[in-house]
Formats: C-alpha cells, structure tokens, sequence
C-alpha cells in the first residue's frame, strides 16, 4: 500500500493554469477510473474537487479539471486565484479493495 | 446536505483502546460504503479502513489491520471505528466519510493522541 507519488508542492500566477500529477501504479491508477482529487485548507476537512478521474461534483468550478494517462493522473486549475491556494491530494481505488491517498501538493498562489 | 458528525476522540496512553463514532444524515445511509481516513497534524491523508453497506465486508490499512476494527449500524445511520493497541503513530484527526469507491463527503473530524 505505497502511496500514489505527488510533487510536494507547485506554484502559478494568478490567471495561469496549473497541472499537478498524481503518479501510481497498475494496481490503482492503472487499474481502474476511481481516481478522485480533494482540496484541503488549514483546519478543514478535504472537499471533492473531481471524481473517476475527470467528473466535477455539482457546485466545483469549471477551471478544475481531471484527466489520466496510464499510471499518472492531472489535475489542471485553470484561470489560477489567490483562494486556490491549499493542499490537493489525490487517491485511488485499488485492486485490493482499498484506497490510497497522494502524498498531497501544496499549491502556491505567488 | 449530507452530514456526517464524528465523535469519541480523546487522549489515550499507549496501548490502550478507543471507539469513535460518526453520525450520519441527509443521505441513503444504507446505500453507501464508508470509510475512515486519518490526518496526522500538519502532515497528509492516510486511507484507514472501509466498510460495504451491508456491513458483509470490510478492508484496512497494513498499519491498522489486525488493530482497528469498522462496523456500522444501518438502523442507527452510524460507523464505527474500534481502536485497540493504540501506538503513538495512530495520533491523527480521524475523518468519516461515504464514498461507492473513493470517499467523497467527509465529515469534519475528531483528534486522537495516543501519549503518555
């Protein structure tokens, strides 16, 4: 149960777009679309962002978007604000019936 | 709106056993697999154990199995988290969640620290 790979943190402008990758393998990532991202602020519980890997839960803005590629799945922020500035986290569902979480990213408003 | 309302965090001593609980509402209990995920202070997400919505089955951690044991009761709308053997490695906010595959809501937390 080694957890899915994610920079520890990136940085972008405000209005640029911004990709974070969540990196696992094919026993998770790999294996099926069950990957979901979470934004999480100091002092709060993580909130759905995407879920099976490119859906948005109704009331998450169009600039967050998922999408994967073989073992590696992205969140892209588009349009980047100052309140975008928290930790994401990805995870995924696993052959094994359980899930695993990244390591989280910490995204930097500059 | 889904609500999902932990409780039962406390300070324990090393070795010693606590029962947190989450209370649910707003949504088909029943219909839903949960989980626990646990938070260190200041540091990531750890996925802890889930439960099926029948309750038939259920699946852990490595560093909690054989430790931690979830149950839920359909006709209360409550999990449940037994924590035996309790290691000062289990101190994390310790979230309920519901989720088919992956968590999506999550409820707000409640602290364990294991100290002596």
């Amino acid at each position: 149960q080694s957890a899915l790979t994610q920079p520890a943190s990136v940085s972008g402008s405000p209005g640029q777009s911004i990709t974070i990758s969540c990196t696992g393998t094919s026993s998770d990532v790999g294996a099926y679309n069950y990957v979901s991202w979470y934004q999480q602020f100091p002092g709060e519980a993580p909130r759905l962002m995407i879920y099976e890997v490119s859906n948005r839960p109704s009331g998450i803005s169009h600039r967050f978007s998922g999408s994967k590629s073989g073992y590696t799945a992205f969140l892209t922020i588009s349009g980047l604000q100052a309140d975008d500035e928290a930790h994401y986290y990805c995870s995924s569902y696993t052959i094994s019936n359980t899930v695993v979480f990244g390591g989280g990213s910490k995204l930097t408003v500059l | 709106e889904v609500q999902m309302v932990e409780s039962g965090g406390a300070v324990v001593q090393p070795g010693g056993s606590l029962r947190l609980s989450c209370a649910a509402s707003k949504f088909t209990f029943e219909s839903y697999t949960l989980h626990w995920v646990r938070q260190p202070p200041g540091k990531g997400l750890e996925w802890v154990s889930l439960i099926s919505w029948d309750g038939i089955s259920s699946y852990y951690a490595d560093s909690v199995r054989g430790r931690f044991t979830i149950s839920r009761d359909n006709s209360k709308n409550s999990l449940y988290l037994q924590m035996n053997s309790l290691r000062t490695e289990d101190t994390a906010f310790y979230y309920c969640a519901k989720g088919v595959t992956t968590p999506d809501y999550w409820g707000q937390g409640t602290l364990v620290t294991v100290s002596s």
